[in-house]
């Protein structure tokens, strides 16, 4: 089954750090980009970071840079953020997604089109 | 303040279409494709467009996206009442080397 799963959200105090876990199963995860992508309660969707398929590069919203840093395994097909120095508003629903597939050099357009179940994580005094 | 523009709200009745915008900049929407989704609240967001022609398997052809100059709208022809939900335009930014989505419209069907 294709898919992806999500784990290690939570509820944190400020200031503290959270690590997050999107496992991938039934597909090439090693050939794919995995973006991040949070909605805070009562906003809208707010992209947070990508990992290129071969951890090469990656990038982040200006809203986290420096505090959050997303890296992968592609031995455990599993990509990870590790989320340091929490705000409140990073309190969100955060879901990881599917990008480009890459293969022989070449990429597609980003795909989007496996998601995870979304995990909640509160940052709360 | 998102770097997309969309309306935060629009309507419709049953079997109309509806068109929702998003206006953003050379940086973004000039240069890049645009993609689309619809999200309800509780579950994940749903691709259901980009600018290249590519719509998901699964998805009506009632949905179709376009694009011109810093601009692109979602259409939603023959509209039922489950396409309420929020839907969201996405795209690249070179300038911030970085995704960006509009913030969000909530589609009401009357």
């Amino acid at each position: 089954q294709v898919q992806l799963v999500q784990s290690g959200g939570g509820v944190v105090q400020p200031g503290t750090s959270l690590r997050l876990s999107c496992a991938a199963s039934g597909f090439s995860f090693s050939s794919y980009d995995i973006h991040w992508v949070r909605q805070a309660p009562g906003k809208g969707l707010e992209w947070v970071a990508v990992i290129k398929y071969d951890g090469g590069h990656k990038f982040y919203a200006d809203s986290v840079k420096g505090r959050f840093t997303i890296f992968r395994d592609n031995s455990k097909n599993t990509v990870y953020v590790q989320m340091d120095s929490l705000r409140a508003e990073d309190t969100a629903e955060y879901y990881c997604a599917n990008g480009q597939y890459c293969s022989g050099g070449t990429c597609t357009d980003d795909l989007f089109d496996i998601w995870g179940q979304g995990t909640m994580v509160t940052v709360s005094s | 303040q998102s770097v997309l523009t969309q309306p935060p709200s629009a309507s419709g009745t049953p079997g109309q279409t509806v068109t929702i915008s998003c206006s953003g900049s050379s940086s973004n929407i000039g240069s890049r494709y645009v993609f689309w989704f619809r999200h309800l609240p509780g579950s994940a967001p749903q691709l259901l467009f980009y600018t290249n022609g590519r719509r998901p398997s699964g998805v009506p052809d009632r949905f179709s996206g376009s694009k011109s100059g810093t601009s692109a709208s979602l259409a939603i022809n023959g509209l039922r009442s489950e396409d309420e939900a929020d839907y969201y335009c996405a795209t690249w930014d070179d300038s911030l080397s970085a995704w960006v989505f509009g913030g969000g419209t909530k589609l009401t069907v009357l």
